[in-house]
C-alpha cells in the first residue's frame, strides 16, 4: 500500500528554524514534493526532490534520502505568515499523480 | 507556471441535487488533470485522473457513477457530483501537471456544502 507519515502538528517561534520530517512507503517513486497550504486555500508548490540531497530555495530547503525513504522540509527565519499546513506528497510513478501525507500544521508564535 | 481556475468557488445545494464543478487550465494545454477532495483538517485525497478524450481513471473507493468526470478539451475538465448528500460536503481541488511532470498547479478549490 501507499503510506506517507509526517507529524500532525508543530509549533515554533518567530525567527527560529523548524524541520518537518516525512517518511514514505509507496509502490514506486518518481519524486517527492512539499506544498504549503493555508486554511481554505489550495496548496502552493514549495519544492521537488527526485535525487538524494538538499535543495535550497530562499528560506526553505528540502532534503531527500531515497535509501532511507525520508525527506524533510527546513524553514529558516520563521515568520508569522509561515503558519500553515505543510504537505508532503510522493508521485509513485507514471502519470505523476500525487499521494499526499496528512499534512503538518505549523503554528508560529511571537 | 500554469494558471488554473475553478468555478464555482463555493456552492451550497440541497441533498439529492447534482453539482458541476469546472476546472480550467488558462494558459496551458493539459491532456491530464487530477481531481482531489479534502475534508476539514485532513489532507488531499486523489479521487480520479481526468484524461482528455478518454475515460477518467478513478481511485479505489471512489464511485465513478457518483462523481462524473468529463475532460472535454485540453483546457477544461468537469466534475459532477450526482445526487449529492451531506457527506459529500468537502473542498474539491483540481490540478494540472506540467509537461516535465515535476510540478502540479492547483486550482483555487471549490467548497461544496450539501444541506
Amino acid at each position: 500500500g501507499q503510506n506517507i507519515d509526517q507529524p500532525t502538528e508543530m509549533t515554533a517561534t518567530e525567527g527560529a528554524i523548524v524541520q518537518i520530517n516525512c517518511t514514505y512507503q509507496t509502490s514506486g517513486f518518481n519524486g517527492l514534493f512539499w506544498y504549503q497550504q493555508h486554511a481554505g486555500e489550495a496548496p502552493t508548490f514549495l519544492s521537488y526532490n527526485v535525487l538524494d540531497g538538499l535543495e535550497e530555495k530562499g528560506r526553505f530547503s528540502s532534503f531527500l534520502s531515497r535509501s532511507k525513504v525520508y525527506s524533510y522540509l527546513l524553514l529558516k527565519e520563521l515568520q508569522m505568515k509561515d503558519s500553515a499546513s505543510y504537505l508532503c506528497a510522493v508521485t509513485p510513478g507514471g502519470y505523476n499523480k500525487l499521494i499526499f501525507g496528512a499534512g503538518t500544521r505549523l503554528a508560529v508564535h511571537p | 507556471g500554469a494558471v488554473v481556475s475553478q468555478h464555482p468557488s463555493w456552492v451550497i445545494c440541497k441533498s439529492g441535487t447534482s453539482v458541476k464543478i469546472e476546472c480550467r487550465s488558462l494558459d496551458f494545454q493539459a491532456t491530464t488533470m487530477f481531481w482531489y477532495r479534502q475534508f476539514p483538517k485532513q489532507s488531499l485525497m486523489l479521487m480520479a485522473t481526468s484524461n482528455e478524450g478518454s475515460k477518467a481513471t478513478y481511485e479505489q473507493g471512489v464511485e465513478k457513477d457518483k462523481f462524473l468526470i468529463n475532460h472535454a478539451s485540453l483546457t477544461l475538465s468537469t466534475l459532477t457530483v450526482t445526487s449529492a448528500h451531506p457527506e459529500d460536503s468537502s473542498f474539491y481541488i483540481c490540478s494540472v501537471p506540467t509537461s516535465d511532470n515535476n510540478e502540479q498547479f492547483f486550482g483555487p478549490g471549490t467548497r461544496l456544502t450539501v444541506l
